[in-house]
């Protein structure tokens, strides 16, 4: 079964530190990455898309893709208390059909 | 811009009712529609998802049904609820024209459905 893998958490990093949230998936073939926020009680909302090998950044946030290895991360920069909340990884199905698998997510807890 | 409306934003059934949720987007043609269902503390289960008007393809066997009877209308239904159909129903779109890759999807705010 193909699958994506992420450390439930949750990871507590101090405020205006560097978050590194992983993900690694089973499917060779994925070509589409994606990171999703969710804060608690609410729906996921997009914050990153990768279809590449190497590096992304879209201000705090670096999204690093490395297809040999199946592994996908996402930095934040300068971390803040509004950024805590759970983030999803989400790697495209081969085969067609726009369709997403999803981890279960990574807690993250940012404390003053 | 694109929109998606998702409602109700909570329901509360008792074992055995119906349901029905229904989702539109706005702003865009032919979306790619899904639903998703997501357990308290757990990742996203896709339910049904549709390529076009009158295409719903089931990912897992269940009591719960889809209908796309417009091009940017998706309803979830159920003849009779049960108390594990309980969770935290997510509608999304993704742009469904040609692109290299695969389009990221957009989420709805979602119906929390408790069952009595």
């Amino acid at each position: 079964q193909k699958e994506v893998e992420q450390n439930s958490g949750p990871l507590s990093v101090p405020e205006g530190a560097i978050a590194s949230l992983n993900c690694t998936y089973s499917d060779r073939v994925s070509q589409s990455f994606f990171w999703y926020r969710q804060y608690s009680g609410k729906s996921p909302e997009l914050i990153m898309s990768i279809y590449s090998n190497g590096d992304k950044e879209d201000g705090r946030f670096t999204a690093q893709l490395n297809k040999a290895s199946q592994y996908v991360s996402l930095l934040i920069r300068d971390s803040q208390p509004s950024d805590s909340a759970t983030y999803l990884c989400a790697v495209n199905l081969s085969g067609g059909y726009n369709k997403l698998i999803f981890g279960a997510g990574t807690r993250l807890a940012v404390h003053p | 811009s694109q929109t998606i409306h998702q409602w109700p934003a909570t329901l509360v059934q008792p074992v055995g009712s119906p349901l029905s949720l229904e989702c539109t987007v706005e702003g865009t043609s032919n979306p790619n529609l899904y639903w998703y269902r997501q357990a308290a503390g757990r990742g996203l289960q896709l339910l049904f998802y549709s390529v076009g008007i009158g295409q719903i393809s089931s990912e897992v066997p269940q009591n719960l049904s889809a209908s796309r009877p417009q091009d940017r209308q998706f309803i979830l239904s159920s003849k009779k609820l049960l108390l594990s159909d309980s969770g935290f129903y997510l509608c999304a779109w993704s742009d469904g024209t040609g692109g290299i890759g695969v389009q990221p999807q957009h989420f709805g705010d979602g119906t929390r459905l408790s069952i009595l």
